[in-house]
């Protein structure tokens, strides 16, 4: 079945580093990708996506470009704040069908000052 | 601009007692999903409705049950319940129309059991 594995941190960064969270994906057919951002305590909300090969989402300086050959799709920052701690989730969704969301165990990312 | 609603926000049961979550999808919106989030866990999909009916299900325990109704929103009834059914759950609303189906996620409905 569709499957996401992605780099599960704890990940601890200073203001203004550069981020990278990895996450690859088994699936069959070709499945749409997510990110997906959890803050404390909240539900979640979608940080960017992409839909087919070599498209690039972004979002709020985050970006993911989706590598058919790779079958990854790795979240980036260039300089990270204290506002972007949170959990940062990989999703695939199945196209047809459902489409219901397949996600990595989530990488909890805390930004110091 | 609206978002999912989910009520309540929050429910504490004892074992063997029962719960119902509801769920108010997006003006608009014909499909809904729920997924179940355990502590430090990622979001599992339980089950899913398009157009009132069901379209997909996943690891729904059979003491879950869920339906949408006419309205469209959606109720998650769950029975006989258990200390591992503490968890966070999420609902999530999408429109059918369009290249790609979004899902957008209510802020959950935090179950504990006690």
């Amino acid at each position: 079945g569709n499957s996401v594995t992605q780099m599960e941190g704890p990940v601890t960064l200073s203001e203004e580093a550069f981020l990278t969270i990895n996450c690859t994906y088994t699936a069959t057919g070709y499945p749409s990708l997510f990110w997906y951002v959890q803050y404390p305590g909240e539900g979640l909300q979608l940080l960017l996506k992409a839909t087919k090969a070599d498209d690039k989402g972004s979002n709020k300086g985050f970006e993911a470009t989706y590598r058919k050959e790779t079958t990854s799709f790795h979240l980036e920052k260039g300089s990270v704040q204290v506002s972007d701690s949170a959990v940062y989730f990989c999703a695939l969704s199945d196209q047809g069908g459902s489409e219901k969301l397949v996600f990595g165990k989530g990488t909890k990312l805390t930004v110091n000052p | 601009a609206a978002g999912v609603i989910q009520s309540p926000r929050h429910l504490i049961k004892e074992k063997r007692e029962t719960a119902t979550l509801k769920c108010y999808p997006i003006p608009r919106h014909d499909t809904v999903y729920w997924y179940q989030q355990g502590p430090g866990q990622d979001p599992q999909f339980l089950i899913s409705f398009y157009e009132k009916m069901q379209s997909d299900k996943g690891s729904i325990p059979d003491r879950f049950s869920a339906q949408q109704f006419s309205d469209y929103h959606s109720e998650l009834n769950m029975s006989s319940l258990e200390l591992g059914d503490s968890a966070l759950y999420f609902c999530a609303s999408s429109q059918t129309s369009g290249r790609m189906r979004e899902q957008y996620f209510g802020p959950g409905t935090r179950l504990t059991v006690t």
